[in-house]
């Protein structure tokens, strides 16, 4: 079965630090994701992109945040300067299109983001 | 804002039926979810509900929406110990751009 992969599964990183987080959507799929989960907390939205541009964003998606679909198969997650609250399980997620009947969300298994 | 909600912790003896409820508060949403999330692996799609459906039953999976009251429903019938794992409802009210969770409910399936 088609997936959604993520790499790095775990990264330490210092506060201050820029990080990238990656990941291959499934690969018909036009819709993508990011969401976290910070520890012992809901899973947040924090952005949605189509067609090469941010479709939709959450407040927690600020000015630190980026997203990038560099090539025709990654979509990546840019925090520019870390902070300690940005320790989470990021989540990227994929899905063939919305609005439609039957639209499902895939998601990745997470890439567990600690900053110290 | 919109908001979901469930209780925190399910037990149950295997071979029963367990029941995760989860209620929500947006009166427009469209879809709703049930994703499941085993230690260290990421949220599996389970099943989801489109809103003008009551009932969707899937092998050992039934949804129950009960729209009036904003509350939805997962059954799992004959629960095995590999169902043991954290069970998210999720809302979404444009069918699928921003998902809203619930906090989780942790099943504990005992032998």
């Amino acid at each position: 079965e088609p997936e959604v992969t993520q790499t790095p599964s775990h990264q330490v990183t210092q506060m201050g630090q820029e990080v990238i987080l990656r990941c291959v959507p499934i690969s018909n799929h036009l819709y993508f994701y990011w969401y976290r989960q910070i520890l012992g907390q809901k899973v947040e939205f924090l952005v949605s992109f189509y067609n090469n541009e941010i479709s939709e964003k959450s407040e927690i998606f600020d000015d630190q945040f980026s997203v990038e679909r560099p090539d025709g198969s990654n979509f990546t997650l840019k925090i520019r300067s870390t902070k300690l609250e940005d320790s989470a399980m990021y989540f990227c997620a994929s899905s063939e299109r919305p609005g439609s009947k039957g639209n499902t969300i895939y998601f990745g298994e997470g890439s567990w983001l600690t900053v110290v | 804002g919109e908001d979901v909600e469930q209780s925190l912790f399910l037990s149950v003896r295997e071979g029963d039926s367990s029941v995760i409820n989860c209620t929500y508060t947006d009166s427009s949403s469209t879809y709703l979810y049930w994703y499941k999330q085993e230690p260290g692996a990421g949220l599996q799609l389970l099943t989801y509900i489109f809103s003008n459906m009551d009932m969707k039953q899937d092998q050992r999976l039934t949804v129950l929406l009960n729209k009036k009251d904003k509350h939805l429903s997962l059954r799992i019938a004959d629960t095995q110990t590999g169902d043991s794992a954290i069970y998210f409802c999720a809302e979404s009210r444009n069918a699928g751009n921003m998902l809203t969770f619930g906090g989780g409910t942790r099943l504990m399936v005992k032998p």
